[in-house]
This record gives structure tokens, C-alpha cells and sequence, in this order.
């Protein structure tokens, strides 16, 4: 499978408890990246990584968003103390970076991870 | 201000018309531009890049407007497959961040 892969595809949870979401690029993409979608929403940026770097944050990623990417490869999003307004799509993609034409920034999504916070 | 502005729509048109979506986006340091396409519950998938001297896929045709800083996407002849939401994103050369727009949504019916 050569694909964005996310796990788990859907996770309800009560509001409070703590959540994880895994996503495993294409092996041959350095960046990767965190959307969370809402209904009628495009995707909103949450965060992406370059190799194992997190280089940039969106200003609206509350401190209880936390993302790791240790070995440069597969990548974890943890959201903790959830609360409803949690309950989105969680996206992973990936790209490799470079000038326009060329193929780069073209992003390469999973299939998300549906979170649902009751 | 969103970074990026889409006409929600919904579009809903026959087969066979003709249907284009416009999008503007307010940073001028945006260098590069897409166009995907979401199915419902589906991930968003790239349908084609938007380069600068304007390009086309079979019916699809995109074209770039620096100077006023918007892009289009026309369907020609249009098939019920093309039922989908549009996404329009813009990219700052070698940033990190795409910005997404809202998307337009296209029903096309028999």
C-alpha cells in the first residue's frame, strides 16, 4: 500500500477523555501534515512536519493539541481533556516540498479519522 | 477575511452544461494553486494544478488571474461523476501551510 494510512477511521469518546490519532505517509514524502475538517468546512490547517520537525502550528491549536512526528515517518495527534466542539475529521497528508510544477506541495491525504466527542 | 473565498453553491446543473467555479485568495505571495475534488465522506483528492499560463485536463480547464488574485475551474460537458464539492487551495512557495476555501458544491443531474 503506497497511500496515506490513518488509524482509527472513527473514534467516539466522552468529552474528557483523551484521544490519539496515527497517520503512516508515503514513505517517499518528508512533510506531513494535520487538517481537521467540519461539515461544509474545507479542511483547516492544524500543523506539519518536515522529517521529524514540527514547523509550524496554527493559532487556533489549543495546548491541548499536541503532534509528534519522532522518527521522521509515522506521526501521532493527541488531543487531551476532549470537549465537543472536538468532533471534526481528523485528515493526515503528506508531499514533498519544491517549486510549483513540479509536482511538490501537491498534498496526499488518508482516508481521516472521524472523532466524535459526546 | 478568509485567505480564501469560494461561492458555496450549491450548482445544480444538467448534464452536458457547461459550470465554472471561481476563487479568490487575498495573500499576493501565493504561488501555488490547486484545485481538488471531495467526494461526500471522502478525502479531499487532487483534480489539477493551476499554473500560470492557464491549463487544461480533457473538460476541465483552470486559469490563473494574478493580478486580481483569483483562480477558475469551467467543466465542460458535464457528467453526473462530477458531482462532488471543488476545493480551491492556494500555497505560498515552499511554505508549509495549503489554505483550503470552503468549497463549491456541483450536483449535476440527468
Amino acid at each position: 500500500d503506497t497511500g496515506v494510512s490513518q488509524d482509527p477511521r472513527h473514534k467516539i469518546t466522552k468529552r474528557g477523555q483523551n484521544v490519539t490519532f496515527r497517520c503512516d505517509p508515503i514513505s517517499e514524502h518528508n512533510r506531513l501534515y494535520w487538517y481537521r475538517q467540519t461539515l461544509g468546512q474545507g479542511p483547516e490547517f492544524l500543523t506539519y512536519f518536515q522529517n521529524e520537525a514540527q514547523l509550524e502550528k496554527s493559532r487556533l491549536l489549543s495546548d491541548r493539541f499536541s503532534a509528534e512526528r519522532p522518527k521522521g515517518s509515522f506521526s501521532t495527534l493527541e488531543i487531551q481533556r476532549t470537549e465537543q466542539g472536538d468532533s471534526a475529521m481528523y485528515l493526515c497528508a503528506s508531499s514533498f516540498p519544491g517549486h510549483p510544477g513540479t509536482g511538490a506541495n501537491v498534498l496526499t491525504f488518508g482516508a481521516g479519522s472521524r472523532l466524535t466527542v459526546l | 477575511r478568509k485567505e480564501v473565498e469560494q461561492d458555496p453553491g450549491p450548482f445544480n446543473v444538467p448534464e452536458g452544461a457547461t459550470v465554472a467555479f471561481n476563487c479568490t485568495y487575498s495573500n499576493s505571495a501565493s504561488q501555488s494553486f490547486f484545485w481538488y475534488r471531495q467526494d461526500c465522506r471522502k478525502e479531499p483528492k487532487l483534480l489539477m494544478s493551476v499554473y500560470s499560463s492557464g491549463n487544461e485536463d480533457g473538460r476541465f480547464t483552470a486559469q490563473l488571474n494574478r493580478a486580481s488574485q483569483y483562480i477558475s475551474l469551467l467543466i465542460r460537458d458535464s457528467k453526473l461523476s462530477d458531482s462532488a464539492t471543488y476545493l480551491c487551495v492556494v500555497n505560498i512557495l515552499n511554505a508549509g501551510k495549503s489554505t483550503f476555501g470552503d468549497g463549491t458544491t456541483l450536483t449535476v443531474k440527468p
